[in-house]
């Protein structure tokens, strides 16, 4: 399975956008990209899913490069409530393997 | 979306004792389960797989003797922790997946075990 790398820890504004990169440099052919947003004492939720290129659904935005060896998690203008550890998965639909994520701090 | 409930949230147990975690998908079917475990301020690690009416594969590490997990329906699927130690105390969470492949996976709200 294909490591995946985040930044332990980023801060953040109310209304500002925020952008998390996940590197995942040994991403194989079948492997799509997913992200998850956990609260504490909470199971994690799904946010988005991509294999190529940009999806957007209500919540986020996923962009990802050509070569597939990284992503960027786009949150739009991020309330308090966004305030969570964000975790980057990428799989072909065996086994979710979860990284040390991103805990995102949103200050108001 | 779909839902897959977890019970109970919380439990206390004594050293020693044995404690059986429910995982419940409620409105779909899962042929695969997943169970992880979670220390304080640490990320999900996975315990174990666990396909209906089949065996569990459990990850490296992990005593299959002393997590024993049943999945005896598509929709139900059981952890149990055998002779607990406090070293066992830590937050379980269940995950199953709608359809086999790639796909949004859903998790259980977690149970928080207190071996005392």
């Amino acid at each position: 399975l294909a490591k995946t790398t985040q930044p332990i820890s980023m801060d953040s504004y109310e209304g500002q956008e925020v952008n998390i990169t996940c590197s995942h440099n040994n991403i194989a052919t079948n492997d799509y990209i997913t992200w998850y947003q956990q609260f504490p004492s909470q199971g994690p939720r799904f946010i988005i899913q991509g294999y190529k290129t940009k999806v957007t659904n209500e919540v986020a935005s996923l962009f990802i490069p050509a070569d597939r060896k990284s992503s960027t998690l786009s949150l739009p203008r991020v309330s308090l409530s966004d305030t969570a550890v964000y975790y980057c998965l990428v799989g072909d639909g065996g086994k979710l393997i979860f990284g040390q994520g991103t805990e995102l701090s949103v200050k108001p | 979306g779909a839902v897959v409930s977890q019970h109970p949230s919380r439990v206390i147990c004594k050293s020693g004792t044995s404690v059986k975690i429910e995982c419940r998908s409620l409105d779909f079917q899962a042929t695969t389960m997943f169970w992880y475990r979670q220390f304080p301020k640490q990320s999900l690690m996975l315990m174990a797989t666990s396909n209906e009416g089949s065996k569990a594969t459990y990850e490296q590490g992990v005593e299959k003797d002393k997590f024993l997990i049943n999945h005896a329906s598509l929709t139900l699927s059981t952890l149990t922790v055998t002779s607990a130690h406090p070293e066992d105390s830590s937050f379980y969470i269940c995950s199953a997946r709608v359809v086999t492949g790639v796909g949004e996976a859903f998790f259980g709200q977690g149970t928080r075990l207190t071996v005392v």
